[in-house]
């Protein structure tokens, strides 16, 4: 397998500007995680889904951002309009359904808002 | 809920000397336990995990790690690191009984001098 695949590896944008990042997940993991890494903050989980249905999104940061996983080999985390406190390495990770089984992270996307 | 402490947020060592890297936590549940690998510019990267079983577990490229339950440790070792283990390293547990979402700490970097 590939692993998770994660689009763009880099975006530059200006402010105001709508980004959309994108994730396919490992074949057959039912659960998909996105996270958002800085240094001020660390590693922070914005969202997940199970089976593609959001579970927690708590850690989204405002209105914003938004996330879909419309089937099982996709998702996207939308930003708009975009802010430069958006900057940051974002991550998607996945994992099986079963108990125990670890995340398997993308190498994530660093988007620069300017 | 749970909350994860790494108690250094930095490790300077020289080559070929010992390292720990410390991790506590705390839950009201049962968890499973996780050290992940992040290097330069890339996602996280699973070094080993406690599931159940024997307390010391033995990870990737050398790296083991106690579980303790009465002190809640997950303590990371090596006993002779090189330069490429410079890195930075995660903890992170997650509930038995509530999918397979992470709980990270805030990181340790692993700096490996010559």
């Amino acid at each position: 397998d590939a692993g998770v695949i994660q689009s763009p590896r880099h975006e530059v944008t200006e402010m105001g500007q709508e980004v959309t990042l994108r994730c396919k997940p490992i074949s057959g993991h039912d659960y998909l995680f996105w996270y958002r890494q800085t240094m001020m903050r660390g590693l922070e989980l914005l969202i997940y889904f199970n089976n593609n249905v959001p579970i927690d999104d708590s850690g989204m940061p405002e209105d914003r951002f938004s996330a879909k996983m419309p089937n099982a080999s996709f998702s996207t985390l939308k930003i708009q309009p975009s802010e430069p406190r958006d900057s940051a390495v974002y991550f998607c990770a996945s994992s099986p359904g079963l108990p125990g089984k670890e995340q398997y992270f993308g190498p994530g996307t660093r988007l620069t808002v300017t | 809920a749970q909350s994860v402490t790494q108690l250094d947020s930095q490790v300077p060592v020289f080559e070929e000397a010992p390292v720990e890297l410390r991790c506590n936590y705390s839950s009201s549940v049962s968890v499973y336990l996780f050290w992940y690998v992040q290097y330069p510019n890339q996602g996280l990267q699973l070094l080993l995990k406690y599931l159940s079983g024997s307390t010391l577990v033995k990870g990737i490229n050398g790296f083991e790690a106690e579980f303790n339950k009465s002190q809640t440790s997950f303590h990371l070792r090596k006993p002779s690191v090189h330069i490429s283990d410079t890195a930075e390293y995660f903890c992170a547990v997650s509930d038995r009984n509530a999918g397979n979402m992470l709980t990270f700490g805030g990181g340790t970097r692993l700096m490996v001098k010559p």
